[in-house]
């Protein structure tokens, strides 16, 4: 079945500097969802992609997906404590969803 | 790893019918587990929270009297659709976050097909 690699599993960041997660798949992807899920609580929609090469902005989030779109990436730039958690991409198919494994980011402050 | 099943992972029903979906935690204890519904392509919807021996916490719009939702044990957790309806078919999703609650695994999903 289709899989979604999501990379780097953990990341800690001092406050200020940028993150990024990436998730990447050996097959076309048809769009691609990324969540957060804040320590103790649930996912949380933050966006959808499902043009290739399509880039969207949310304040200091920037997401991706690529020109294949094989792959796709979250990017916050400088980072704020109240940006740790734990952020998942997903791939909403008709008839599945495929999960990353999700990326917990720490901040240090 | 962590891995969190659901059972079963098909469901074709009749309209009026009532579908039980198991969501089990393998290998560690959930105090919570939550339940989402996802149409095709679109987002997950957080339907309720389900804290082990209490009552679960509904999402505003979710009808309690029709997804019964049980924590019995740490590592079970039911959801069922009364009565169904066509409109009620749905990709329905479990998680659980285990001890300490730092990280939320997701189960397989359910595709619910109601004629």
């Amino acid at each position: 079945g289709q899989q979604v690699m999501q990379i780097p599993q953990y990341q800690h960041v001092q406050e200020g500097e940028d993150f990024t997660t990436y998730c990447n798949s050996s097959t076309t992807l048809s769009n691609i969802q990324w969540y957060k899920q804040r320590p103790g609580g649930h996912p949380v929609f933050l966006i959808q992609l499902v043009k290739s090469g399509e880039v969207k902005k949310q304040k200091r989030l920037t997401f991706q997906f690529g020109e294949a779109k094989k792959n796709s990436s979250l990017h916050i730039t400088a980072t704020q404590t109240t940006d740790v958690g734990t952020y998942f991409c997903v791939v909403a198919g008709s008839y599945q969803l495929t999960f990353g494994k999700g990326t917990k980011l720490s901040v240090i402050p | 790893g962590a891995v969190v099943s659901q059972h079963p992972s098909w469901v074709i029903c009749k309209s009026g019918t009532s579908v039980k979906i198991e969501c089990r935690s393998l290998d560690f204890q959930a105090t919570t587990m939550f339940w989402y519904r996802q149409f095709p392509k679109q987002s997950l919807m957080l339907m309720a929270t389900s804290n082990e021996g209490s009552k679960a916490t509904y999402e505003q719009g979710v009808e309690k009297d029709k997804f019964l939702i049980n924590h019995a044990s740490l590592t079970l957790s039911t959801l069922t659709v009364t009565s169904a309806h066509p409109e009620d078919s749905s990709f329905y999703i479990c998680s659980a976050m285990g001890l300490p609650q730092e990280t939320q695994y997701f189960g397989p999903g359910t595709r619910l097909l109601v004629l």
